[in-house]
C-alpha cells in the first residue's frame, strides 16, 4: 500500500535556527513527490516538485531533496513568516494524478 | 496569478440534504481533483476528471458523491443525501498536462448538522 509518514509532527524553532524535515514513502513506482506549505484556514501552496532520486530544488530559505525512500526540506535561517504546516505528498506511477499526503510537520517560528 | 477559486468559503447543511459545492480551475488546466481533510487529518483524495470523464477515484467516493464540468469554467462535487462523517473540508485543485503540479483552492468547510 502506498504510503507517506512525516516528522516530526511539529516542530519550534527559533528565528534563524535551522533544520530539516522529513517525510518518508513507499510507493509502487514515484512519478514525483510534492511538497507544499498550507497556512491556516487555506488550502495546500505548492512549494517543489522533485522526480528522481539526487535531486535538489531551493526556494529562498527553503531546500527539498529527494533520495529513494525519503525526501528533506531543510530550512535555513527560518523567519516567523516561515511558520506553516508543511505537507508531503506523493504521485505513484500506477495512478491517475491522485496525490498521497503524508500528515505534516506543523513548523513554529518564534521571533 | 491565476488560482482555483472555491465557494462558498463555509457550507452548513442538514443531515440527508444534498449540497453542491463549486470550483473555478485555472483557467488553461485540464486535470481537476476534489480531496478533502477532516479536521486534524490527512488530506484525502476523492476523485479525478479528465476529458469529462473520471479518471479515478477513491474509497470515499460512493454512490453518493458525483462530479461535474457543467460548463467551460465550473468544476463541482454534490453529494446528495449528506452524512455527519461528510463534514471535511473540501479542496479543488487543478494542473496542467503531464506531471505539473496541482494548485489548490482555499477550500469549503461543509458543516453537516
Amino acid at each position: 500500500e502506498d504510503q507517506v509518514t512525516q516528522s516530526p509532527e511539529a516542530l519550534r524553532l527559533q528565528e534563524g535556527e535551522s533544520s530539516s524535515l522529513n517525510c518518508s514513502y513507499t510507493v509502487s513506482g514515484l512519478r514525483g513527490l510534492f511538497w507544499y506549505r498550507q497556512d491556516p484556514g487555506k488550502g495546500p501552496e505548492f512549494l517543489f516538485t522533485l522526480y528522481s532520486a539526487g535531486e535538489e530544488k531551493e526556494k529562498e530559505r527553503l531546500k527539498a531533496t529527494l533520495t529513494k525512500k525519503e525526501s528533506f526540506l531543510h530550512i535555513t535561517a527560518p523567519k516567523p513568516e516561515d511558520s506553516a504546516t508543511y505537507l508531503c505528498a506523493v504521485q505513484a506511477s500506477s495512478n491517475t494524478g491522485k496525490l498521497i499526503f503524508g500528515q505534516g510537520t506543523t513548523l513554529q517560528v518564534k521571533p | 496569478e491565476p488560482e482555483v477559486t472555491q465557494t462558498p468559503s463555509h457550507q452548513v447543511t442538514q443531515m440527508g440534504q444534498e449540497v453542491i459545492l463549486r470550483c473555478v480551475p485555472i483557467s488553461n488546466h485540464l486535470y481537476f481533483y476534489w480531496y478533502r481533510q477532516i479536521l486534524g487529518q490527512k488530506v484525502e483524495f476523492l476523485v479525478s476528471f479528465y476529458n469529462n470523464e473520471i479518471s479515478e477515484k477513491s474509497e470515499i467516493f460512493d454512490d453518493q458523491f458525483s462530479v461535474e464540468r457543467p460548463d467551460g469554467s465550473n468544476f463541482t462535487l454534490k453529494i446528495r443525501s449528506t452524512k455527519l462523517e461528510d463534514s471535511a473540508m473540501y479542496f479543488c485543485a487543478s494542473s496542467g498536462q503531464g506531471m505539473r503540479p496541482q494548485h489548490f483552492g482555499d477550500g469549503t468547510r461543509l458543516s453537516i448538522l
